[in-house]
C-alpha cells in the first residue's frame, strides 16, 4: 500500500499551463477508473476538484483537467493564476480494495 | 449543503485509546460511503479508512488494521474511528469525508474541518 509518487513541486509563471503526474502500478492507477485529485490550501480541508480520472465536480473551474495514460494519471492547471498556489493529492482506489494518496505536489506561481 | 463536523480529539498517551466521532448534516448519510483520513503536522494526506453506506463492510490502511475500527450510526448521522494502541506517529489531523458512491472507496467528495489527536 505504498504511496502514489508525485514530484515534491511544480512551478508556472501566471497564465501558463503546469502538469502534475501522479505515478502508480497495474494494482492502483492503472488498474482502475477511481482515480481523484485534490487541492488544498494552507490551514484548510482538502479540495476534490477532479474525480474519476477526467470529471470535474459541479464549481470546480474548467482549468483543471485530468486524464491517465497506464500507471501514470496527470493533473493539468492551464491559464495559471495566483490562487492555484496550493498544495495537489492524487489518490486512487487500489485492488486491495483500500484508497492510497499521492505524496503531494507544491504548486508556486511565478 | 453538505456539512460534516469532527470531534473527540485531544491528548493521549502512547498506548491509549480515543474515539472520535463526526456529525453529518445535508445530504442523505446512509447512501454514501464514509472515509476518514489524517494529515500528521507539515506531512501529506494518508487514508485511513472507509465504510460502507450501510455499515456491512470497512476497510483500513495497513498502518492502523487491527487498532482502528470505524463504525456508523446511520440513525444519528454519524461517523466513528475508534482509535486503539495509539503510537507517536497516529497524531495528526483527522477528517472524515464523504464519498459518491455507496459501496466502494472511490474519492472523497466532501470533508470536515479536522479533529487533532496528539499522542505524546
Amino acid at each position: 500500500q505504498s504511496a502514489l509518487t508525485q514530484p515534491a513541486s511544480v512551478s508556472g509563471s501566471p497564465g501558463h499551463s503546469i502538469t502534475i503526474p501522479c505515478s502508480g502500478t497495474s494494482s492502483d492507477v492503472g488498474g482502475f477508473t477511481y482515480v481523484s485529485w485534490y487541492q488544498q490550501h494552507p490551514d484548510e480541508a482538502p479540495k476534490l476538484i477532479i474525480f474519476d480520472v477526467a470529471s470535474r465536480p459541479s464549481g470546480v473551474s474548467d482549468r483543471f483537467s485530468g486524464s491517465k495514460s497506464g500507471n501514470t494519471a496527470s493533473l493539468t492547471i492551464s491559464g495559471l493564476q495566483a490562487e492555484d498556489e496550493a498544495d495537489y493529492y492524487c489518490s486512487s482506489y487500489t485492488s486491495n480494495t483500500t484508497y492510497v494518496f499521492g505524496t503531494g505536489t507544491r504548486v508556486s506561481v511565478l | 449543503q453538505v456539512q460534516l463536523v469532527e470531534s473527540g480529539g485531544g491528548v493521549v498517551q502512547p498506548g491509549g485509546s480515543v474515539r472520535l466521532s463526526c456529525v453529518a448534516s445535508g445530504f442523505f448519510f446512509n447512501s454514501f460511503g464514509m472515509h476518514w483520513v489524517r494529515q500528521a503536522p507539515g506531512k501529506g494526506l494518508e487514508w485511513v479508512a472507509f465504510i460502507r453506506f450501510d455499515g456491512s463492510s470497512e476497510h483500513y490502511a495497513d498502518s492502523v488494521r487491527g487498532r482502528f475500527t470505524v463504525s456508523r450510526d446511520n440513525s444519528k448521522k454519524t461517523l466513528y474511528l475508534q482509535l486503539n494502541s495509539l503510537r507517536i506517529e497516529d497524531s495528526g489531523l483527522y477528517y472524515c469525508g464523504k464519498d459518491t458512491r455507496p459501496k466502494v472507496a472511490t474519492n472523497v467528495a466532501s470533508w470536515g474541518q479536522g479533529t487533532r489527536v496528539t499522542v505524546s
